[in-house]
């Protein structure tokens, strides 16, 4: 158990929907990172956040959107959805953010179907 | 941007030592290496990091030579849990992530 928490687990739902995908990191970590894990693209890196801000982006789509709160748990927001969008999100965390590189515990991820 | 490569599968047997390289041609001076493993249905689990030359921990040991454009993962005596994806990280300095797409290693009996 890596001590980042997900949820939902699985988020089934029709094209053109909007969504919210959650992640409470570990306790002491400051950096919230979101990725999209699909078959035919591997890990892509999104967007990242530090203490509330945000630290630096990815290929975050347009329709893709990201916050982290004060208490630093961080929400992932799809909007619009494709088919295409369907894939495994991971949110991890660590102690710093970039351009300091650290240790990144992983959630277990939300896996996300598109219909 | 750099853009990491590295084999898509690998087999071994146990009891051996596995290598995996991978390719970072666009390194920038203060992108960092990190090689991280990944179980099918979990998040990937990070296993070392380097910045040059070589680092060793308790699982495995980072081979980087002076021109840091290739790393290479080195993992001692593996077992038939160590089979799993094995991603390669490069970035950091430039508030960039660069992910391989992952080696698949299977370890035979």
């Amino acid at each position: 158990d890596s001590g980042v928490t997900q949820t939902p687990k699985h988020l089934i739902t029709a094209t053109g929907q909007r969504v919210t995908l959650r992640c409470s990191p570990r306790s002491g970590d400051l950096s919230v990172y979101w990725y999209q894990q699909s078959l035919d693209q591997g890990l892509q890196f999104l967007i990242q956040y530090y203490n509330g801000e945000e630290r630096a982006k990815g290929n975050i789509l347009e329709r893709f959107s990201a916050q982290q709160f004060p208490d630093l748990h961080s929400e992932l927001n799809l909007s619009s959805l494709e088919l295409g969008d369907s894939a495994l999100y991971f949110c991890a965390s660590s102690r710093w953010g970039l351009p300091e590189v650290n240790e990144q515990f992983f959630g277990p991820g939300t896996r996300l179907t598109v219909l | 941007l750099a853009k990491t490569t590295q084999p898509i599968s690998m087999d071994s047997y146990e009891g051996q030592e596995v290598n995996i390289t991978c390719s970072h041609n666009n390194i920038a001076t203060n992108d960092y290496i990190t090689w991280y493993q990944q179980f099918p249905s979990q998040g990937p689990r990070f296993i070392i990091q380097g910045y040059k030359t070589k680092v060793t921990n308790e699982v495995a040991s980072l081979f980087i030579p002076a021109d840091r454009k290739s790393s290479t993962l080195s993992l001692p005596r593996v077992s038939l849990s160590d089979t799993a994806v094995y991603y390669c990280l490069v970035g950091g300095g430039n508030y960039q992530l660069i992910w391989g797409a992952g080696t698949k290693l299977i370890i035979k009996p």
